[in-house]
This record gives structure tokens, sequence and C-alpha cells, in this order.
């Protein structure tokens, strides 16, 4: 599976967007990109996968380059129970693919 | 749809014992399920992955003997961590995959994760 980079941590202010990128850039043709995020001491929780075109969801958006070496994840009005690491995966969808997670990004939803 | 559970939420265990955590699909069948590890700050780390009426496959460097892993029926899977040590003391989490042709989607669904701490 290709790796993933993201920045360490982000802020947001409350109710603004909170926009996460991702670079993949060595990403294969079949291969998606998902989203995933961690809530402290729980376990990770889907929030949205893509392959080519752009994704959106009662979560998040998900854009994606048309090079397709890099995306972004948009949580339109973030909130205080947002906070949480964020996971940028890409893996080639299929029975017996892993998910191999990266260190993500910490995204701290401020008042 | 698309829960998993896992029991226990939290377990305290003597040096030397073994522990088993286990990890159902409520409302899918799984024919696949994941195992990983995370330790406190860091992410997470896929140990095993368990098939249904088969043995498991370990990523390298994870100890087939101590992590026994047993997939018994398409909705349950259980990690034995046997003769535990301190440095086991870790958040163990499952995920379940979900069969072809069912309704929810095409992806990995995770437990809440089991803390255990040896003593």
């Amino acid at each position: 599976d290709a790796k993933t980079t993201q920045p360490p941590s982000m802020d947001c202010a409350e109710g603004r967007a909170a926009n996460l990128p991702c670079n993949h850039s060595t990403i294969s043709g079949n291969e998606y990109v998902y989203w995933y995020r961690q809530i402290h001491s729980q376990g990770p929780q889907y929030i949205i996968h893509g392959l080519k075109n752009n994704e959106t969801n009662e979560m998040a958006s998900l854009i994606i380059t048309e090079d397709r070496k890099s995306s972004t994840l948009i949580l339109p009005h973030a909130t205080l129970r947002d906070t949480a690491v964020y996971y940028c995966i890409v893996r080639v969808a299929g029975d017996f693919n892993k998910f191999y997670f990266g260190s993500g990004t910490k995204l701290n939803v401020k008042p | 749809g698309a829960v998993v559970s896992q029991h226990p939420s939290w377990v305290i265990c003597k040096s030397g014992t073994s522990v088993k955590i286990e990890c159902r699909s409520l409302d899918f069948q799984a024919t696949t399920m994941f195992w990983y590890r995370q330790f406190p700050k860091q992410s997470l780390m896929l140990m095993a992955t368990s098939n249904e009426g088969s043995k498991a496959t370990y990523e390298q460097g994870v100890e087939k003997d101590k992590f026994l892993i047993n997939h018994a029926s398409l909705t349950l899977s259980t990690l034995t961590v046997t003769s535990a040590h301190p440095e086991d003391s870790s958040f163990y989490i499952c995920s379940a995959r979900a069969n072809l042709g069912q309704t929810i989607a095409y992806e990995q669904y995770f437990g809440p994760g089991t803390r255990l701490t040896v003593t």
C-alpha cells in the first residue's frame, strides 16, 4: 500500500470548516483513499472514501486532486466533538486487503 | 447497522496469566476480521488477519504463539494473549469486514477497543 503524509496536528475554530490534507504521491491506479478518525480511547470510525471523484456524505467531503497524489478531507462545520485523530489511508479495495495506519492528524477544534 | 463490539472493554490481569478478548460483528457477517494494537500516543499497528475457518495470518514481528486468534464463526473472533507481561499492556482493537453481498458498505468497521493492563 502507498504511504501517506499528514501534518501531525491542526487547529480549527468551532463552526468553521476543517480542511485536513493528505499526500499520497505514490498511489496506484487501483488504490482508494480512505479516511477514518479516532476519538480518544475509542475505535476508529469510518468517515468517507473515494477513488478519483470527489465524494460527499453526511459527515464530510473528500476532494481528490486530478493526479490523485493528494486529497483533502473537509468537515464543513466543525464542532468540539470532531476533535480526534484523523487517518488517511490508501489501499486496494478487496477482501483481503488490510489497513495500515500512519500517524494521522490530531485535529483540535476550539471554541 | 455495521456494529462491532468487543468484550471486555477493559481488563487487568497478573503477569503470567492469559487473557481472552472477544470481537463480534453484531448485525453483519464477517469472514475476515483484523486485530490491532495501539500503545499510548501511537498509531494503530496491525497484528494479524483472522479468517473464519482457517488459520490467522500474522504481521511480521508478531508472535503467533503469544497472540492466539480463533475465528470460530462468521460473527466472532477471539484474541488470547498468553502468558501476558507488562509490556503487553496496550489498547487492542478489532475490525470486521462485511462479506460481499450484504447491504452495508464494503468497508472495515472497528470495535471500541479493549484496554489491557498487565500488572
